[in-house]
């Protein structure tokens, strides 16, 4: 079944870290550019961060460029977003999806990240 | 960083109607748009890109149209299952951004 799995969600203090996963299955992972997109609760989407198939270009939105790194490893078919220096604004549940041409074609279902002492 | 604002931000509609969801683009972005359907508690579904392309799967109800700073999206008869949130999002230049969503409750 082609499909996306993220885990690592969970409660973390302020200033704490915590690394996302994204499991892939059912196709070529290697073969997509991968994406991460948040929505905190009750909000709207947010385009967050994505990576090239080799992981040589990543791209961030500002408001998370120097805390969070996204990577892949292929040989495992998964995608990861290390977040440190987390916020509450960073609250949110995120989704990891398949990029085709830029557009996320194929979504996890969401791992919910709560940022709170 | 472009903004994308869709209208309206709510829609009340009936079963069997046509309806209309607009997304301007604070500069032109050519024809790097997508559509996409959110229901409550799931994950996002792409259902056009390229402004105009359906997406496989998708039904034919689905319209997309526009370029460089203005866009629709059409639901030529609407049914029950597409009472949900629409997101239209920009894919032309870094951060890609997306709308503020449109809510289109049943009437």
């Amino acid at each position: 079944e082609v499909q996306l799995v993220e885990s690592g969600g969970g409660l973390v203090q302020p200033g704490g870290s915590l690394r996302l996963s994204c499991a892939a299955s059912g196709f070529t992972f290697s073969s997509y550019w991968m994406s991460w997109v948040r929505q905190a609760p009750g909000k709207g989407l947010e385009w967050v961060a994505n990576i090239k198939q080799d992981g040589s270009e990543k791209y961030y939105v500002d408001s998370v460029k120097g805390r969070f790194t996204s990577s892949r490893d292929n040989a495992k078919n998964s995608l990861y977003l290390q977040m440190n220096s987390l916020r509450a604004e960073d609250t949110a549940v995120y989704y990891c999806a398949r990029s085709h041409y830029d557009y996320g074609d194929l979504w996890g279902q969401g791992t919910l990240v709560t940022v709170s002492s | 960083d472009i903004q994308l604002t869709q209208s309206p931000s709510f829609l009340s509609a009936s079963v069997g109607d046509r309806v209309t969801i607009t997304c301007r683009a604070s500069q032109g972005i050519s024809s790097y748009l997508a559509w996409y359907q959110q229901k409550p508690g799931k994950a996002p579904k792409l259902l056009i890109y390229a402004a105009s392309t359906l997406q496989s799967g998708v039904p034919s109800r689905f319209s997309g149209s526009g370029s460089g700073t203005e866009f629709t999206l059409t639901i030529s008869s609407l049914q029950p299952e597409d009472f949900a949130t629409y997101y239209c999002q920009q894919l032309t230049s870094y951060p890609y951004t997306f709308g503020q969503g449109t809510k289109l409750e049943i009437k």
